[in-house]
């Protein structure tokens, strides 16, 4: 199984900050033959289910906001919101969709400093 | 607008079954492969099983040990998760999740559906 892990597990921004979070694979989720990175990531709210900000690493779901950005491949993947809002507050996780195990990292607890 | 609704969820002694559905809509079912995904209480997300579009398809992590069977009815736009031998350890919610446009990441999400393994 690929084994996804993400850090920090946890970190506080203020507010208009910049978020950084890293995803790490154990293998590489890049396929040569269309050239795309499986990965993505979710923001999941207290009470609520997962939300899709971005898939192939770096394509944005429409709707999220500009601020939300992806970057990386092959193993290192990184998740970066600019210009923190309080609404950003959240977990988020990636996961990797090459093998047909989809796993998920651990999540990344993100608040307000 | 997709919809995922699941259902069947509850409170369930140790070593029993349940039978969780999900009920889909606003999109064409059979275009599309469906996934399974829980969390536990205050924990991460797990994902569980995938069947593929027809149905003769299924995957499932480990861990599961052959006690839950993942199927679907394209005639009634739903699919199940049959759950075998549950353990305090099965206590989660249980996502229903439609993979995206192009591709297989999970682009929509229902609410889920509480089960508790409990004497």
């Amino acid at each position: 199984d690929v084994v996804m892990t993400q850090s920090p597990d946890s970190l506080a921004v203020s507010l208009g900050e910049t978020a950084t979070i890293s995803c790490k694979s154990s293998q590489s989720v890049f396929f040569h033959s269309n050239n795309r990175d499986y990965l993505a990531w979710y923001q999941q709210k207290p009470g609520q289910p997962p939300k899709l900000l971005i898939y192939w690493a770096s394509t944005r779901q429409y709707g999220v906001p500009d601020r939300f950005s992806g970057s990386g491949s092959g193993t290192d993947f990184t998740l970066t919101i600019s210009s923190l809002q309080a609404e950003d507050v959240a977990i988020y996780y990636c996961q990797q969709y090459y093998t047909t195990l989809y796993t998920f990292g651990q999540g990344t607890r993100l608040e307000i400093k | 607008e997709v919809k995922l609704v699941e259902s069947g969820g509850g409170l369930v002694q140790p070593g029993g079954s349940l039978t969780l559905s999900c009920a889909a809509s606003g999109f064409i079912f059979t275009n599309y492969h469906m996934n399974w995904v829980r969390q536990a209480p205050g924990k991460g997300l797990e994902w569980l099983s995938c069947i593929r579009r027809d149905g003769t398809t299924t995957f499932y992590i480990d861990s599961l040990e052959g006690r839950f069977t993942v199927s679907r009815d394209n005639a009634r736009n739903s699919i199940f998760l049959q759950m075998n031998s549950l353990t305090a350890g099965d206590t989660a919610v249980y996502y229903c999740v439609r993979e995206g446009d192009t591709g297989s990441y999970s682009r929509y999400w229902g609410q889920g559906a509480l089960v508790t393994v409990s004497s």
